[in-house]
């Protein structure tokens, strides 16, 4: 079956610590790639999106995110956390490229709590 | 600019009423999406609109219906509410020009259906 994996559900650091969400995903081609947060009581922010080229991309907030076809991963990471990071992250992938006929599958969603 | 506006903020319901909830962008974004979340199962689709005029079914669409008369509204209605419809609601629009993979999301409607 075709899946969107946050292997984690909550993730505590500490303020200034370096961060990694990771995320996997089993379909059959590259989809394309998002990740998303939501603070509380919020709605979802994107943070970044890869869709093809540097495997590497850069996003809002100081976040990262790099793709790796052999792993099926798309880990989302920061150098060095801030309580404003506090949140929750979701992965998401996207089928049908270049056509507003495919719809996202999300993940479940990792919540990160971060420690003063 | 306001993106993507939603109402109402939170709802409480009784069970077997009907409710609307709205969704209206400012994008002229092609597609509009209505997404529910619960604890645990992150997002799923309920329905979703390509283009003015047209409509699909999404991963969990029963219970729910949608219609798009225009481009800038997606009204999202629960013809008679069950309990198991408690959920926070986003709708979602995408389709730019340049950019039609990405969507947007809006602030969410909580609803609790006692």
């Amino acid at each position: 079956a075709q899946s969107v994996t946050q292997p984690d559900i909550h993730i505590t650091v500490s303020e200034g610590a370096s961060l990694e969400l990771r995320c996997n995903y089993s379909y059959g081609a590259t989809p394309y790639l998002f990740w998303y947060v939501q603070s509380p009581g919020q709605g979802l922010q994107l943070l970044l999106k890869y869709f093809s080229g540097d495997t590497l991309v850069q996003g809002i907030k100081g976040f990262e995110a790099e793709f790796k076809r052999s792993q099926s991963s798309f880990n989302l990471r920061k150098p060095s956390v801030h309580w404003s990071d506090a949140a929750e992250y979701f992965c998401a992938v996207k089928l049908v490229r270049g056509s507003t006929l495919g719809r996202l599958y999300f993940g479940r969603g990792t919540q990160l709590t971060v420690w003063p | 600019t306001a993106g993507i506006t939603q109402a109402p903020t939170s709802q409480i319901l009784a069970a077997g009423r009907s409710m609307t909830l709205r969704c209206t962008q400012d994008m002229r974004h092609n597609a509009m999406y209505w997404y529910r979340q619960d604890l645990g199962l992150g997002l799923r689709l309920i329905h979703y609109s390509n283009t003015a005029g047209t409509t699909g079914k999404g991963e969990v669409p029963d219970g729910y219906s949608v219609s798009r008369a225009n481009t800038d509204d997606f009204p999202l209605t629960l013809a008679s509410a069950v309990p198991s419809q408690t959920s926070v609601y986003f709708c979602a629009s995408g389709g730019e020009r340049g950019d039609t993979d990405t969507q947007y999301f809006g602030p969410g409607t909580r609803l609790t259906v006692l």
